[in-house]
């Protein structure tokens, strides 16, 4: 199955909201309720941010939030701050073959 | 606390064989999906595939079934991703994951492996 489909990059000023997009197809996005994002620092391992469209792992920090229209899924950061400035990354059960997840392309996220 | 901890960096030769751990503490091993993730170099997250250890029940990516084999080990916690005979390709950082209670996201990860392949 192909990847799911996200911006390269997204820019902002710390204290903004800036949201992240993430595009698949009914086979995934569009027919689950099963879409988590995870953000990435350099040389470190992912970081589970949302799971399940819009659920908060524990200890999570309230300024991530996730949603969901039809085969697109968004996170959206509010108050920017400097160490949001990493690479962020979209994944969804997909009913395509035997496999339980697709991740999406990812995202680097600037804090200017 | 939870934890996965996965076995050192490896350096391996095209055509060799290599198998590499990732050990879970702090809760009951056997009882949550643990998947694997690839991680080339400079590169996005890929799916690899997914065992639930109290079974063995193991899915794999199509782009990874058949390359990879994925098994556990619940009597000593251990998760393991091998390959039998390994390609300059296989160079990437491997991360192992547990699938979070109740979701399916990955809410535990390992510190990742780096596995080099070089002639």
């Amino acid at each position: 199955q192909s990847a799911l489909t996200q911006p390269a990059s997204v820019s902002g000023s710390p204290g903004q909201s800036i949201t992240i997009s993430c595009t698949g197809t009914n086979s995934d996005v569009g027919g689950s309720d099963y879409v988590s994002w995870y953000q990435q620092h350099p040389g470190k391992a992912p970081k589970l941010l949302i799971y399940d469209v819009n659920n908060r792992p524990s200890g999570a920090s309230l300024r991530f939030s996730g949603s969901k229209s039809g085969n697109t899924a968004s996170l959206t950061i509010s108050g920017l701050q400097s160490e949001d400035e990493a690479d962020y990354y979209c994944s969804s059960y997909t009913s395509s073959g035997s496999t339980f997840y697709v991740f999406g392309t990812g995202t680097t996220v600037t804090v200017l | 606390e939870v934890q996965l901890v996965q076995s050192g960096t490896e350096a391996k030769k095209p055509g060799e064989s290599l198998r590499i751990s990732c050990k879970g503490t702090g809760y009951i091993f056997a009882t949550s999906w643990i998947g694997w993730v690839r991680q080339m170099p400079g590169k996005g997250l890929e799916w690899m595939g997914i065992i639930f250890p109290g079974d063995s029940d193991t899915r794999y990516s199509p782009s990874f079934d058949g390359q990879v084999t994925i098994s556990a080990d619940k009597s000593i916690s251990t998760a393991y991703l091998q390959w039998s005979s390994l390609k300059a390709s296989d160079s990437a950082k491997y991360f192992c994951a547990r699938r979070i209670a109740g979701g399916l996201g990955l809410d535990v990860w390992g510190q990742g492996t780096t596995v080099t392949v070089f002639s």
